[in-house]
């Protein structure tokens, strides 16, 4: 079982509905929770950074912890083409080291 | 202000050889992390440097090898290159170990 398990997508939805993307993770020490952009070509762009459990909002963007679950989503109101991406979740936590351990990436596309 | 730089953006090289990757972390940024990431995956840490010293590890072969100057920049080096080791590679920088990083936009290795 990975440590993080992410769902590749693709996800395709019409402009300016609202978009759920999940992760699910294994190791109770993680503590901090992040979301990145991925552009083709291009490296991943911090979105969201969140500590422990509870919401976290950003413009059109909303990050959820739910720690008990060990669950976490990023929720983009009002989906643009521009937002067509791999969104890719990230956790670290003191687990004997603070690595960053990713998700596989969900690969997203906005229709116009 | 400058961002994540990396260098090069592209390099190709046979089975056996060596090659070195080089990064500039944003400015302010003193803490450089590596990471590789196969194609439709996510980022795999290599490992991670702050005051010129390996802080972290991951379950990468001794192959791997990097380097932190004093002005935080940063290299990875790949010995006995095999083909598997064809990847984008990605250098992020943080202030600080656990902090949010912020990433290049890679160099993508192949091997022939």
């Amino acid at each position: 079982q990975k440590e993080v398990e992410q769902d590749p997508g693709p996800l395709s939805v019409p402009e300016g509905a609202i978009v759920s993307l999940n992760c699910t993770y294994s190791n109770s020490a993680f503590q901090y929770f992040m979301w990145y952009r991925q552009y083709s070509r291009k490296g991943p762009e911090l979105l969201m950074y969140t500590y422990s459990s509870g919401n976290k909002e950003d413009g059109r963007f909303t990050a959820q912890v739910d720690k008990s679950s060990k669950y976490i989503s990023l929720f983009i109101r009002d989906s643009q083409p521009s937002d067509s991406a791999t969104y890719l979740c990230a956790m670290s936590g003191n687990t004997g080291g603070f690595k960053t351990i990713f998700g596989a990436g969900t690969r997203l596309f906005v229709k116009a | 202000d400058a961002g994540v730089t990396q260098s090069p953006t592209h390099l190709i090289k046979t089975r056996g050889q060596q090659v070195t990757l080089r990064c500039s972390p944003k400015s302010g940024h003193d803490t450089v992390s590596w990471y590789q990431q196969a194609l439709g995956q996510g980022p795999q840490f290599i490992f991670q440097y702050y005051e010129e010293e390996e802080r972290q590890r991951g379950n990468f072969p001794d192959r791997f090898s990097g380097h932190q100057y004093p002005n935080y920049s940063s290299e990875l080096n790949v010995n006995a290159l095999l083909l598997g080791d064809s990847a984008l590679y990605l250098c992020a920088s943080s202030l600080g170990i656990n902090q949010p990083q912020h990433f290049g936009d890679g160099t993508r290795l192949s091997i022939l």
